[in-house]
């Protein structure tokens, strides 16, 4: 069965770094979307990402923060200048059709760290 | 904007029993989605069932059922027959235009 990947499935980096997460959607799925979960806290949606360009995104996503879809199968997330609070677990999804009419899949997560 | 109430932060049942977890949902959208996801202790999100807004029947998948009540927003997952695999955290969402609501969860803890 076609799965979301992630990777790496663990970084640590340092306050001040850049990083890339990295997702491979399901191949013949066409809406891409960031999520992140704070330890103990629930799932926040960062972005959807559509036809190569950012569909919907929350207050959390500001300027540090950017999706690229740099060829036919990676979503990246990047986040420029890491921050202790950007440690959280960073959740990939997508779907076929938009989400209020399509379930989406989950990749199985980046635990980020932040030092 | 959207927002989703989970009002139970924990929840027991006796292995074997059927238990309704409770979801109430905000919206002014007239098309929208309703999730629901588990997420055991390893991390993953698992998808559980999904119910549309214009779905006039009720979302049945295995064991999982949506109980929606559209005129109350309510969407509560009833899982039946339990089983020890099913303590984790559960999550309701709702979604529309391209972005998802996630409530603050609900961990089921089933007893032998």
């Amino acid at each position: 069965e076609p799965e979301v990947t992630q990777t790496p499935s663990h970084q640590v980096t340092q306050m001040g770094q850049e990083v890339i997460l990295r997702c491979v959607p399901i191949s013949n799925h066409l809406y891409f979307y960031w999520y992140r979960q704070i330890l103990g806290q629930k799932v926040e949606f960062l972005v959807s990402f559509y036809n190569n360009e950012i569909s919907e995104k929350s207050e959390i996503f500001d300027d540090q923060f950017s999706v690229e879809r740099p060829d036919g199968s990676n979503f990246t997330l990047k986040i420029r200048s890491t921050k202790l609070e950007d440690s959280a677990m960073y959740f990939c999804a997508s779907s076929v059709r938009k989400i209020n009419t399509d379930t989406q899949y989950f990749g199985p997560g980046t635990r980020l760290t932040v030092l | 904007a959207q927002k989703i109430t989970q009002t139970q932060p924990g929840m027991f049942v006796q292995e074997k029993e059927a238990v309704t977890l409770d979801c109430t949902y905000d919206t002014s959208d007239q098309s929208y989605g309703l999730f629901w996801y588990k997420q055991p202790s390893s991390g993953e999100m698992i998808f559980l069932i999904y119910q549309g807004s214009y779905d006039e029947q009720n979302a049945t998948e295995g064991r999982y059922s949506l109980n929606f009540q559209k005129a109350r927003k309510s969407a509560n997952l009833v899982i039946s027959a339990s089983q020890l695999g099913d303590s984790a955290m559960y999550f309701c969402a709702t979604s529309n235009a391209g972005k998802s609501t996630f409530g603050d969860g609900t961990t089921l803890t089933v007893k032998p």
